[in-house]
């Protein structure tokens, strides 16, 4: 099976900056995602990675260590609308998305 | 983009009856089809995988007589919920990769109510 390991939960200001680690070990690699749930709602993409380094999209970045089994997402001048579930998600050998227990943000005043 | 459509968004049942939820992929071609369980507070754990004209996979654990799947074709997928317990009221979302499986395109969801 897979082990995909993300914290439960995080909380911190408005307009502060918070990351979010993930860690895996899975049966082969096919590159990892995060992801945002709102509570009731579907999983709305938010980065996907297959090589190591940095993507950064606005104020969101997404970092990957292939050989640490490592990823983190950043969110950067956070907003109230960014309380959220985030979830990391690996592709394994099979491309059976898997994913982690999810990161619940909280964003405060 | 790749959207799939997701129906119905929201049911409730009697114990004992039969649910089915469908998928379908609008402008692509979905060569596989991914069907999650979401419990409140928990992550997406993957069901079963199915294939267009195939038998579908189910993880452990997870009872093929009870949640049926049916890819008829490279556009629709289903899952039928059988004789519907209040333990199966739950979140199910499917999930479709294309022909060229770059991307993983998710449905809006069905949340289920078994009473």
């Amino acid at each position: 099976g897979q082990n995909i390991d993300q914290p439960t939960e995080m909380t911190a200001t408005e307009g502060a900056i918070v990351q979010i680690n993930c860690t895996y070990q899975t049966s082969g690699f096919n590159g990892l995602f995060w992801y945002q749930q709102h509570a009731g709602e579907a999983p709305t993409f938010l980065s996907y990675n297959v090589l190591d380094g940095l993507e950064e999209k606005g104020r969101f970045s997404s970092f990957l260590s292939r050989s640490k089994g490592y990823s983190y997402l950043l969110l950067k001048e956070l907003q109230m609308k960014d309380s959220a579930s985030y979830l990391c998600a690996v592709v394994p050998g099979d491309y059976k998305l898997s994913f982690g227990a999810g990161t619940t943000v909280t964003v405060r005043a | 983009g790749a959207v799939v459509s997701q129906h119905p968004s929201w049911v409730i049942c009697k114990s004992g009856t039969s649910v089915k939820i469908e998928c379908r992929s609008l402008d692509f071609q979905a060569t596989t089809m991914f069907w999650y369980r979401q419990f409140p507070k928990q992550s997406l754990m993957l069901m079963a995988t199915s294939n267009e004209g195939s038998k579908a996979t189910y993880e452990q654990g997870v009872e093929k007589d009870k949640f049926l799947i049916n890819h008829a074709s490279l556009t629709l997928s289903t899952l039928t919920v059988t004789s519907a317990h209040p333990e199966d009221s739950s979140f199910y979302i499917c999930s479709a990769r294309d022909l060229e499986g770059i991307g993983y395109t998710f449905g809006s969801g069905t949340r289920l109510t078994v009473v």
